[in-house]
């Protein structure tokens, strides 16, 4: 049962328009959900948190929104650029020392200029 | 400037050789773990390790092994490669504050031909 869903596998969108992706999450003993941004032949590399006490962390072009409710987690880009043209990886880190991260099966965001 | 480092980067082998892909950080990590990924999927956890000489398997099976006798050096190996572990391999480390994960190496793509 694959506990973080990202549904959809690609996005589209014009530069200087919004991107939003989405995760959606089954399990409440996450206490941190990320998201990592991944060029192909590369590793993830991490681009904004947010606790799971919190609703809302911005940095920069970055925005994420947690609806602990729904489940839901979203991630803002604004302007969207080129350069932003990548896989992104939604995660949720389990609490307690393990710390293992599941992470979601990616979508795929393309910017046109 | 990468502080987890992956060798090979590519790696194209025949089925039934042996084989170890490299992981090693600089960061004096304690928690160290191989993900595979294939594309548009999630990254699967294979293996982990919270320090020397502990290593647990992950939530997908692999038939992998590794070792950690070092703190900084955490190496799969590969007995005896097969098509079907034609995959993308990313090794990470943690032991930084929660909200920024893991740190991850570039991967290795390898091919069994």
């Amino acid at each position: 049962d694959q506990q973080v869903k990202q549904n959809s596998p690609s996005l589209s969108v014009q530069e200087g328009r919004i991107s939003i992706l989405n995760c959606d999450y089954t399990n409440s003993m996450f206490d941190y959900f990320l998201w990592y941004k991944k060029y192909p032949a590369e590793g993830p590399t991490f681009l904004i948190s947010i606790s799971s006490i919190k609703d809302k962390n911005e940095d920069g072009r970055f925005t994420v929104f947690l609806n602990k409710s729904a489940k839901h987690l979203s991630l803002h880009i604004v302007p969207s650029q080129p350069g932003d043209s990548a896989v992104y990886f939604c995660a949720a880190r389990h609490s307690g020392n393990t710390g293992k991260l599941i992470f979601g099966q990616g979508t795929t965001l393309q910017v046109k200029p | 400037e990468a502080d987890i480092y992956q060798t090979p980067r590519y790696l194209v082998i025949g089925t039934g050789k042996k084989i170890t892909l490299e992981c090693s950080q600089t960061m004096g990590h304690d928690k160290m773990y191989w993900y595979q990924q294939d594309p548009g999927m999630e990254l699967h956890l294979i293996h982990y390790s919270y320090g020397v000489n502990s290593t647990e398997k992950g939530d997908l099976s692999s038939e992998s092994t590794v070792s950690r006798i070092r703190t900084e050096h955490f190496p799969l190996t590969l007995e005896s490669a097969r098509p079907s572990h034609t995959s993308q391999y990313l090794c990470a480390s943690s032991d930084g504050p929660r909200q920024y994960g893991y740190t991850f190496g570039s991967g290795t793509r390898l091919t069994v031909v």
